[in-house]
């Protein structure tokens, strides 16, 4: 059984520049969600896909954006990066896209910088 | 606003010594506590839901316990691999997410 990858591992960028972060879910898992961690903080929702649609998101700008495609892979886009922005970015698979959240299989994630 | 919070930020335990770590939280459509496990540069990962108050759940030297306001996760005799951050998160249903907390850091010396 394949668990979650995320590519790139690591990545460095310039303020105002865009970046897009791609995953590949567990087999069988067809919910991707994304979510930033600080350095030294939990992580923090950004958004949820199920079948191809965003289907819940958290208190994030519209500059943050995803897809889902058919296979149930994702990318997470961010335009115009910010200082903040710098965090390990993390996604998420599981069966079902209902409200029962249960239990997420984590990727490894992608660390981004912005200088 | 949601809201979960783990405290102590961090903990250093001697191998044997048995401690608790404590979550308290505010999540409105709460659908299930979690507790994950992250080890330095990776991905967190599941340990444990826990979905209604009294209900316990064990795996090795770990203990998770719930009650309406808050969650512990006891190590008994915990072993230096045991050394990691343990996350708490809350299940939004409204926004099918998990709220999580900012972790214990937890180090175990031999």
């Amino acid at each position: 059984e394949t668990g979650v990858t995320q590519s790139p591992t690591h990545l460095i960028k310039t303020r105002g520049q865009q970046v897009t972060l791609r995953c590949s879910s567990q087999s069988g898992h067809n919910t991707v969600s994304w979510y930033q961690q600080a350095l030294g903080q939990g992580p923090q929702f950004i958004f949820q896909y199920y079948r191809e649609e965003e289907n819940g998101r958290g208190n994030f700008p519209p500059r943050f954006s995803g897809l889902q495609f058919p296979n149930y892979s994702s990318e997470l886009n961010v335009n115009a990066l910010e200082l903040d922005d710098s965090a390990l970015y993390l996604c998420a698979s599981r069966v079902g896209g209902g409200a029962n959240t249960g239990e997420l299989f984590f990727g490894e994630g992608s660390r981004l910088t912005v200088l | 606003e949601d809201q979960v919070t783990q405290s102590p930020e961090a903990l250093r335990l001697q191998e044997g010594e048995s401690s608790s770590l404590n979550c308290s939280y505010t999540v409105s459509g709460l659908r299930g506590l979690f507790w994950y496990r992250q080890d330095p540069g990776k991905g967190p990962e599941f340990l444990f839901t826990l979905y209604s108050a009294g209900e316990e759940k064990e795996k090795e030297r770990l203990k998770a316990t719930l009650t309406k306001k808050e969650s512990f996760l006891h190590i008994t005799a915990p072993k230096p691999e045991d050394s990691a951050t343990y996350l708490c998160a809350g299940g939004d249903t409204g926004r099918r997410a998990l709220t999580f907390g900012s972790g214990t850091r937890l180090q175990v010396q031999p």
